[in-house]
C-alpha cells in the first residue's frame, strides 16, 4: 500500500513562532487531507488538498502532487494549536483503501 | 448541520463479550468509513460503505469483526468475543460520495477490553 511519512515527529515552539510540517507520500493520490487531533481525540479537518495551495486564517497548505509531498504552515502559533497533526492520503485508483494516515507530528506550543 | 455522531463514547467490556458500536453519518452523506486508532498501529482503515454496500471487507482485523449499514444511514460495527488487543478508539467518518471527497470524522468510541 501507499506509504505516508510525516516530519518532524515532534516539535516544540514558543507562542508566536511559525512552523512548517511536511508530509511525503509514495504514490499518486486523489485525496489528501490535513487534520488536527485535539486533546480529546477529535480529528478536526484543516484542509482537503490533493493539489495546489489553500489558506485559512493562520494556516495554509501546499501540495505538490508531481513531487509527492504536502506542507502545512502554521503562522503566529498559539497554545491552542498544540496537538497532533495528521496527514492522510488516498491512493489514486486505490479502490477500497480508505485514507492512509501518517504517524503525525506532535506539536507543543509553549506560552 | 450536525456532524458525525458515535455511541457509546466509552465502552468497557470483559474479554470474550460482544460489543456493538454505532455511527450516525452526516445527513446526505452516502459514503461511511470505519477506522481504528491504537497506540501500536496508529490510525488504520477498516471498512467503507457506499450506500448500504461494503465492497471490500479485507481491512477488518479478523473474522470477529463485522459491520453493516441500513437505510443508507446508521452503521454498526460489531466485535464478537472481544480480545484485549481490540482495545482502541474506533472512529467513524462520512463523506458526500466515496473517494475524492473530504471525510468528516466523529468523536470516536473508546473501547477498553479487560
Amino acid at each position: 500500500g501507499i506509504q505516508v511519512e510525516q516530519s518532524p515527529p515532534d516539535l516544540i515552539l514558543q507562542e508566536g513562532a511559525n512552523s512548517t510540517l511536511r508530509c511525503n507520500f509514495s504514490d499518486s493520490v486523489n485525496n489528501l487531507q490535513w487534520f488536527h487531533q485535539n486533546p480529546w481525540g477529535q480529528l478536526i479537518n484543516l484542509f482537503y488538498i490533493p493539489s495546489g495551495t489553500k489558506q485559512n486564517g493562520r494556516l495554509s497548505a501546499t501540495t505538490v502532487a508531481t513531487e509527492r509531498y504536502s506542507l502545512l504552515y502554521i503562522s503566529s502559533s498559539q497554545t491552542t494549536d498544540s496537538g497532533v497533526y495528521f496527514c492522510a492520503v488516498e491512493r489514486a485508483g486505490g479502490g477500497a483503501d480508505g485514507l492512509t494516515f501518517g504517524k503525525g507530528t506532535h506539536l507543543i506550543i509553549q506560552p | 448541520g450536525a456532524g458525525v455522531s458515535q455511541s457509546p463514547s466509552n465502552k468497557v467490556t470483559e474479554k470474550g463479550k460482544d460489543v456493538e458500536l454505532r455511527c450516525d453519518p452526516i445527513s446526505g452523506h452516502t459514503a461511511l468509513y470505519w477506522y481504528r486508532q491504537s497506540l501500536g498501529q496508529g490510525l488504520e482503515f477498516l471498512i467503507y460503505f457506499q450506500g448500504n454496500s461494503a465492497p471490500d471487507k479485507s481491512g477488518l482485523p479478523s473474522d470477529r469483526f463485522s459491520a453493516e449499514r441500513t437505510g443508507g444511514s446508521v452503521s454498526t460495527l460489531t466485535i464478537q468475543r472481544t480480545q484485549q488487543e481490540d482495545s482502541a478508539v474506533y472512529l467513524c467518518a462520512s463523506s458526500l460520495m466515496f473517494s475524492v471527497e473530504t471525510q468528516y470524522f466523529g468523536p470516536g468510541t473508546r473501547l477498553l477490553v479487560l
